[in-house]
């Protein structure tokens, strides 16, 4: 099983609202990422956790917050958001062996895409 | 500083006709290539990667890359198009990351294909 599953697909809200995304695999892997992507752009790393720490914030604003509850479970709380925060957002995962860390493939979830008003 | 740079944002032929995604890396080392797919509103597949084994890397759907250091290449071919096969295609380097010891992607921009029937 090579899956990673993202909830919501879609999600609209307000600029002043308190929204969270949801990621979730259970392939073993260590490193998880949230990813934001723009229309006809390549995905832009946002954060990057490994063995459940952030290990990488490509110096995103506060109003995106990430967390970690646990190996499989990887959160994005977002609040205060602004239109042009508007994209699909991807998940992805990726084992993490020592090593390893180059040629591990990185396996993306489906995305939420985010609409902000 | 490794990169990737996808030479034609669009690519359109037709059904039947032999797909070539370009995709040049600039590096002074191995570097470790990937390819990966995004169908609309969905998120990205992995098609195949290059770490050292084989030059020749064949991956799913029948594409296959050719890595050639010659030429800082790693080109993306599929003998024949098929209408399914239009889609997004990234070509990505991993490197570690400034001031980590993590590998992370590092994406081109991106080409469209369109098969025409």
């Amino acid at each position: 099983d090579t899956e990673v599953t993202q909830t919501p697909k879609h999600l609209v809200m307000g600029m002043t609202n308190k929204k969270s995304l949801k990621c979730e695999q259970h392939m073993g892997h260590r490193a998880m990422y949230w990813y934001k992507q723009k229309a006809k752009k390549p995905p832009e790393l946002m954060f990057v956790y490994s063995y459940e720490k952030l290990s990488i914030n490509e110096s995103v604003p506060s109003r995106f917050s990430p967390e970690c509850p646990n190996s499989s479970l990887l959160n994005l709380h977002l609040h205060a958001l602004q239109p042009e925060d508007s994209a699909l957002y991807l998940c992805a995962s990726s084992q993490e062996v020592w090593g390893r860390e180059f040629t591990d493939t990185q396996y993306f979830g489906p995305g939420t895409r985010l609409t902000v008003l | 500083a490794q990169s990737v740079t996808q030479l034609g944002s669009h690519v359109s032929v037709s059904e039947g006709a032999l797909v070539l995604l370009r995709c040049n890396y600039s590096s002074s080392v191995p570097p470790y290539l990937f390819w990966y797919v995004q169908y609309p509103n969905q998120g990205l597949q992995l098609l195949l990667k290059y770490t050292s084994a084989a030059t020749l890397v064949k991956g799913i759907n029948g594409f296959e890359a050719e890595f050639k250091k010659s030429e800082t290449s790693f080109h993306l071919t599929k003998p024949s198009a098929h209408m399914s096969d239009a889609a997004e295609y990234f070509c990505a380097v991993r490197r570690r990351s400034r001031g980590s010891t993590l590998g992370r992607l590092y994406f081109g921009r991106g080409t469209q294909l369109t098969v025409w029937p």
